[in-house]
């Protein structure tokens, strides 16, 4: 069985601050870990993935995430938040199970950008 | 990238009454496709994954009599909400699996539908 974790439901940062959504996941065998974002009343957009490979990713509009094994984490960074970054960003884990993809997300964690 | 359009994007219902949502892949052809559902404030949940020319497969708690799913082409999959009640307003997301993609490890999400039962 898989699951993602989210440590905090709410993050408020000030525009021009370093951006840091938590993502801790488990899973039996080795997965392939993505992070979305969300507008307001919009479908989920890709932000970054990791399959295989380098474990520092980099994703659209300047965020990275980086794959930690060692600690089950994949945790999303950006160096300087812009007020276009509030949203809601979702952790999701995909593995394949009996030929099929099984997609679970995480609970989310909607961003705050503080003028 | 790959697109997944939804139509409608927002529907208003009278309880008791079907509706049906569809959502197509516009630049690939998705032999699966998945239905989420969302919940205000809340996650994705996995309602059902279907493929192509073949039966849904859903997920544990679903009613499969009650969200009707048909993906009769590799570009598009619909979703019926028969009898639809209060309880059933949420926001819909599908999205698509490029059969094209070796890796396939990449699905695309469509924008969502919000559905409201009156």
């Amino acid at each position: 069985a898989q699951s993602v974790t989210q440590l905090g439901s709410h993050v408020s940062v000030s525009e021009g601050a370093l951006v840091l959504l938590r993502c801790n996941y488990s899973s039996s065998v080795p997965p392939y870990l993505f992070w979305y974002v969300q507008y307001p009343n919009q479908g989920l957009q890709l932000l970054l993935k990791y399959t295989t490979g380098a474990t520092l990713v980099k994703g659209i509009n300047g965020f990275e995430a980086e794959f930690k094994k060692s600690e089950t984490s994949f945790h999303l960074t950006k160096p300087s938040a812009h007020m276009s970054d509030a949203a809601e960003y979702f952790c999701a884990v995909i593995l394949y199970s009996g030929g099929y993809q099984k997609v679970t997300f995480g609970t989310g964690t909607k961003l705050q950008v503080i003028p | 990238g790959a697109v997944v359009s939804q139509h409608p994007s927002r529907v208003i219902c009278k309880s008791g009454t079907s509706v049906k949502i569809e959502c197509r892949s516009l630049d690939f052809q998705a032999t699966t496709m998945f239905w989420y559902r969302q919940f205000p404030k809340q996650s994705l949940m996995l309602m059902a994954t279907s493929n192509e020319g073949s039966k849904a497969t859903y997920e544990q708690g679903v009613e499969k009599d009650k969200f009707l799913i048909n993906h009769a082409s590799l570009t598009l999959s619909t979703l019926t909400v028969t009898s639809a009640h209060p309880e059933d307003s949420s926001f819909y997301i599908c999205s698509g699996e490029d059969s094209g993609t070796p890796s396939q490890e990449t699905q695309y999400f469509g924008p969502g539908t919000r559905l409201l039962v009156l």
